[in-house]
């Protein structure tokens, strides 16, 4: 079975600091995704990393895929309350189908 | 653009009774997908249909059916809602391949009592 593990579950920071989330497995992946997903919304996509050990950036994110595509992570500098959100890693499943962590709660208060 | 709709948006049902949340898609993807969001436990995936014709069980299928239509719209059952089944409800979808971006609707805010 893949499963996608996130850490942490929870992050509650002040606006201006920096921070990473992580997302691992056993398995090896053919790519990873990151989610967004705002309250009373469905996610959003913000990156999807295909090569082992490549980075991504979007603005103040950027985005790494292990070298062994078995892990990724999400680095934020200088968080804005408006990064605050649910953060989720999906990737693909054996049989057509798309796995999600159990995402990672950030709370960036001014 | 409309993108994934999603209807009902919120549901109350007493235990025991069913209904059919229902999700249509714009975009001419092949694949669509039911998921619940608990609390700490982020999207289990209850069903998927990888294309129109075909269905096949996810993670936690049990006490949930599923009708892919046509290729717009896929639809989740309850045949006789329980307490456990109270969540979040999402569908998507998302073109064929294994990096393609997934399209999600609001969700159903679903309470079984």
């Amino acid at each position: 079975t893949q499963l996608l593990e996130q850490s942490p579950q929870f992050l509650s920071i002040q606006e201006g600091e920096n921070l990473t989330v992580y997302c691992n497995s056993s398995s090896v992946f053919s790519s990873l995704q990151w989610y967004r997903q705002e309250p009373g919304e469905g996610p959003v996509l913000l990156v999807t990393v295909v090569t082992g050990g490549e980075v991504k950036k979007l603005k103040r994110l950027t985005f790494q895929f292990g070298d062994a595509r078995k892990d990724s992570s999400l680095h934020i500098t200088a968080a804005q309350p408006g990064d605050t959100g649910l953060y989720l890693c999906a990737g693909p499943g054996s049989q057509g189908n798309l796995i999600f962590g159990k995402g990672t709660k950030l709370s960036v208060k001014p | 653009n409309a993108g994934v709709t999603q209807t009902p948006k919120f549901q109350v049902l007493k235990t025991g009774q069913s209904m059919t949340l229902q999700c249509a898609q714009d975009m001419n993807h092949n694949s669509m997908y039911w998921y619940r969001q608990d609390p700490g436990m982020g999207l289990r995936l209850i069903y998927y249909s990888a294309s129109e014709g075909t269905t096949d069980k996810g993670e936690v299928p049990n006490g949930y059916n599923v009708s892919r239509l046509n290729k717009r719209e896929f639809s989740l059952r309850l045949e006789s809602a329980a307490p456990s089944q109270t969540s979040v409800y999402f569908c998507a979808s998302r073109r064929t391949g294994t990096t393609t971006e997934a399209f999600f609707g609001q969700g159903t805010r679903l309470t079984v009592v």
